[in-house]
């Protein structure tokens, strides 16, 4: 089983529609969260971190469900450059290793 | 600041040719790392490092070698060159994961064909 899954998608959504998706990890160790962007051809880049109480960051909304070991994204208000491929990220207490989902890819379409 | 520079941008060999794909950061970070990201399997972690002269093994470490003999510059080193190492390869930095802001900042990455 692989440490971080993700829906690959695509999920394809109308402008304004609100989308949401999850990511499941293993490893009930692992510590911290995150959410980056991926647009086609070019590197990721952090879209936000994942804190446990849930956090937003305008539209973005992420949360974290330990119980069930799963984070979750949702985007509301879609935009047309909200069309990217979205990665999850999960990093292990005292561990220097990163565990990428393989991404969602979400498309807005006008 | 250049943030985290990688070169070159594409890059085709033969199939047993050696190379060193170069990435290099000017944030001072401590962290750095480098990955291969292929369709449908998302980035695996190839080695990273957590300072100078330190280096470990990731996930799929087999046919890459590493140094780190300064904080800036983390060197991958293809040994010879197979056609399962067509790939897109990403370096990254950061300071030390766990810390309390460890963003990963990755550069433009390298798209290698090997023949």
């Amino acid at each position: 089983r692989k440490e971080v899954e993700q829906d690959p998608g695509p999920f394809n959504v109308p402008e304004g529609a609100t989308v949401a998706f999850n990511c499941t990890y293993s490893n009930s160790a692992s510590q911290s969260f995150f959410w980056y962007r991926q647009d086609c051809r070019k590197e990721p880049k952090l879209l936000m971190s994942v804190y446990s109480s849930g956090n937003e960051d305008g539209r973005f909304t992420a949360q974290l469900n330990r119980a069930s070991q799963y984070i979750s994204l949702l985007i509301r208000d879609s935009k047309l450059s909200d069309s990217a491929t979205y990665l999850c990220v999960v990093t292990r207490r005292n561990d220097y290793k990163l565990s990428f989902g393989a991404g969602t890819t979400v498309t807005v379409r006008a | 600041n250049a943030g985290v520079t990688q070169t070159p941008k594409f890059q085709v060999l033969k199939t047993g040719q050696s190379m060193t794909l170069q990435c290099a950061q000017d944030m001072n970070h401590e962290y750095m790392s480098w990955y291969r990201q292929d369709p449908g399997m998302g980035l695996r972690l190839i080695h990273y490092s957590v300072g100078a002269g330190i280096t470990d093994q990731g996930e799929v470490p087999n046919g890459y070698n590493v140094s780190r003999s300064t904080t800036e510059d983390f060197p991958l080193r293809l040994l010879s060159a197979a056609p399962s190492q067509t790939s897109v390869y990403f370096c990254a930095s950061s300071a030390l994961p766990g810390s309390s802001y460890n963003e990963q900042f990755f550069g433009p990455g390298t798209r290698l064909t090997v023949l």
